[in-house]
């Protein structure tokens, strides 16, 4: 089983729908990343999270330690947010800062 | 905040050549890592450097080895390479302790023919 863990897959929408991506995990972390990766291959943290909610500007990352649970976010979508999101958890301990990756969720926003 | 450059983008290599890729951080933290990313699998740990001549092995070593010399300068080598190696390489950087969270790189695609 995998210890990150992120739904859907895929996922296509149309302009301006509000779209959610979850990402569970099933080890103790400090900390959860949200990445975006556009193709052509480059990744950008977007978020880091250790409790609670973050927003900036669309897009808002919310985290349940208890649960285990993040959600991103992405508000009025637009054809650019197409990409690749990625959850990644920090875990204490263990390899000095290594992450553990979800297998990303590819998103495609129609106009 | 940091910025992490690969060298190359994209790179086509014949089977049982020797492939060095680069990846360099314009400061001096001291963690930096090595994923390679498949389709299905997600991102995978190959090495990572906690410091100068310092490295350890992750997830998925086998054919890799790295060199840190510098610590701005974390270099993955392909001994022989080989098909499977066909992927897209990542490059990362921990930005601690100055801030807390991870930079990456824009990312090398690799072809082995």
């Amino acid at each position: 089983k995998n210890e990150v863990e992120q739904s859907p897959q895929n996922l296509t929408a149309q302009e301006g729908e509000f779209i959610t991506i979850n990402c569970s995990y099933s080890v103790g972390i400090s900390a959860l990343h949200w990445l975006q990766q556009h193709p052509g291959g480059g990744i950008v943290s977007l978020f880091m999270l250790s409790s609670g909610k973050k927003k900036h500007g669309r897009l808002i990352a919310t985290i349940n330690i208890q649960e285990k649970h993040s959600s991103l976010h992405i508000t009025a979508s637009h054809p650019r947010d197409s990409a690749v999101y990625i959850c990644a958890v920090i875990t204490p301990g263990g390899s000095q800062g290594n992450l553990i990756f979800g297998k990303g969720t590819k998103l495609s926003v129609k106009p | 905040d940091v910025k992490v450059t690969q060298s190359s983008r994209y790179l086509v290599k014949r089977t049982g050549e020797k492939v060095f890729l680069e990846c360099v951080q314009d400061m001096d933290h001291e963690n930096m890592f090595w994923y390679r990313q498949d389709p299905g699998l997600g991102l995978r740990l190959i090495y990572f450097s906690y410091d100068v001549k310092m490295k350890e092995k992750g997830d998925i070593p086998e054919g890799y080895s790295v060199s840190r010399e510098k610590k701005e300068r974390f270099s993955l080598i392909l001994e022989s390479a080989s098909t499977n190696q066909t992927s897209m390489y990542l490059c990362a950087v921990d930005r601690a302790p100055r801030s807390y969270g991870y930079t990456f790189g824009s990312g090398t695609r690799l072809t082995v023919v």
